[in-house]
């Protein structure tokens, strides 16, 4: 499967604890988005990278989050001291432009529980 | 504000019937419309896009401008059509996140 992947599928974790999530883009996209999808709704847009460029983040994206993609491949999110109202989907997604079509290809996303 | 608006949490029809679902939008910009659809244990994809003005599985949808709407429409319902479905919006001047609506789920009975 040559397509967006997302590690772990899901996590638990006790509330204050620290949590990563990975995301591998499909090769060669230079775009790569964070969403996070609660119970309910549409996927919310967290922050987006160009490159190792990070050029957008949400107000959702409050100071325990960070993200990072070194060298403009993988991606990490990581989620500081969690909070039971962290707990969602995180999807990610990547793109490529070609020509003036960009199609955002997703992850199976990650499961985050906090309890 | 940029919004997506599906007013249908579920959209219940028999194999067969018409399905229209319903998708509103505010922005003054230059958006660019999709339909993704999440079929069960699947990932999110994207089934089609207003600029591309074509027919993907049946389903055809056409942005009205005047009305801010982007309705997604298939004249007769098959089984496995029922899925979740969201339509997103995008402006296409000044970002490229997508802003979805909190979907339609769409169920087609036989």
């Amino acid at each position: 499967d040559t397509g967006v992947s997302q590690d772990p599928r899901h996590k638990i974790t006790k509330r204050g604890q620290n949590v990563t999530f990975r995301c591998d883009p499909i090769s060669e996209h230079n775009r790569l988005y964070w969403y996070r999808q609660t119970l309910g709704q549409g996927p919310e847009f967290l922050t987006y990278f160009q490159n190792e460029a990070q050029l957008e983040k949400s107000r959702l994206l409050s100071d325990r989050f960070s993200a990072e993609r070194p060298k403009g491949s993988f991606s990490t999110l990581e989620i500081q001291r969690t909070e039971q109202g962290d707990s969602a989907m995180y999807l990610c997604a990547s793109s490529k432009r070609t020509g003036v079509v960009e199609t955002q290809y997703f992850g199976p996303g990650t499961r985050l529980l906090v309890l | 504000a940029q919004r997506v608006t599906q007013p249908e949490k579920l959209l219940s029809v028999f194999k067969g019937a018409p399905v229209e679902l319903k998708c509103n939008y505010s922005y003054s910009g230059s958006p660019e419309l999709f339909w993704y659809v999440q079929y069960s244990r699947q990932r999110l994809q994207l089934l089609l896009r207003h600029i591309s003005r074509e027919s993907i599985k049946g389903f055809t949808a056409d942005l009205n401008k005047g009305e801010t709407s982007f309705h997604l429409k298939k004249p007769f319902a098959q089984e496995e059509d029922s899925a979740m479905y969201y339509c997103a919006l995008r402006d296409r001047d000044s970002s490229y996140k997508l802003i979805f609506g909190s979907g339609t789920r769409l169920l087609v009975r036989p």
